[in-house]
């Protein structure tokens, strides 16, 4: 109950293109729900997070679409550039008493921009 | 950049040895959080540290231990080390009450 499911594990896409990635979770009581980047020999760096209040969350490129009823959240990024090529991960988390939530991660969408 | 540093980048060590990783969290950042990515997955929660006490472990084995000092900076240490503990040991801080956390570098441990 406490995984999180991603897929796919890689993407290929060309640039301009749109890159879509899923995650689906069990545990209902996630309530924080994040995108991280990295890059080879990199730690994650975080992209973009939604809580399960939301359906939709835009930061420039990027968007996350949230189903709470269906449990399944997903990335898009917009234009899809060469220097996006990066490794991605889905996570979730709740507030466990007031302190950080550990992160469950999914196993990783590698993600290729052709130019 | 989050801020968070970790020493060493690079660490080659043998079966049966110990290790002591070390992060520096940012200022005001009292939780301290672990993590083991090995090579192709996604990190792994090994245990956290709020104000110098653990709070929570995930599925580890006691020879993984932790300490967080009040300066902010905290340690990772692995006591008789095994070939599967080759991986990324990843930190990351979070301030109170809430749910982002800010990963460092990294160090990439490698055990021959």
């Amino acid at each position: 109950q406490q995984q999180v499911k991603q897929s796919p594990q890689s993407l290929i896409v060309q640039k301009g293109g749109i890159s879509i990635i899923n995650c689906a979770y069990e545990n209902t009581a996630f309530d924080y729900f994040p995108w991280y980047q990295q890059f080879p020999g990199k730690g994650p760096a975080l992209l973009i997070a939604i809580r399960p209040d939301v359906s939709e969350k835009k930061e420039g490129r990027f968007t996350i679409s949230f189903n709470k009823s269906a449990k399944q959240f997903s990335l898009h990024i917009m234009d899809s550039q060469p220097g996006d090529s990066a490794t991605y991960f889905c996570a979730a988390s709740y507030l466990n008493a007031g302190n950080t939530g550990k992160l469950i991660f999914g196993q990783g969408t590698t993600l290729q921009v052709k130019p | 950049e989050t801020g968070v540093t970790q020493s060493p980048t690079h660490l080659i060590k043998t079966r049966g040895q110990q290790v002591t990783l070390r992060c520096s969290s940012q200022s005001g950042h009292n939780t301290v959080s672990w993590y083991q990515q090995a090579l192709g997955q996604g990190p792994q929660f090994i245990f956290q540290y709020y104000r110098e006490e653990e709070n929570g472990r995930g599925n580890f084995p006691p020879r993984f231990s932790g300490l967080q000092f009040p300066n902010y900076s905290s340690e990772l240490n692995v006591n008789a080390l095994e070939l599967d503990d080759s991986a990324l040991y990843l930190c990351a801080s979070s301030e109170d009450n809430t749910d982002t956390q800010y990963f460092g570098p990294g160090t990439r441990l490698t055990v021959l």
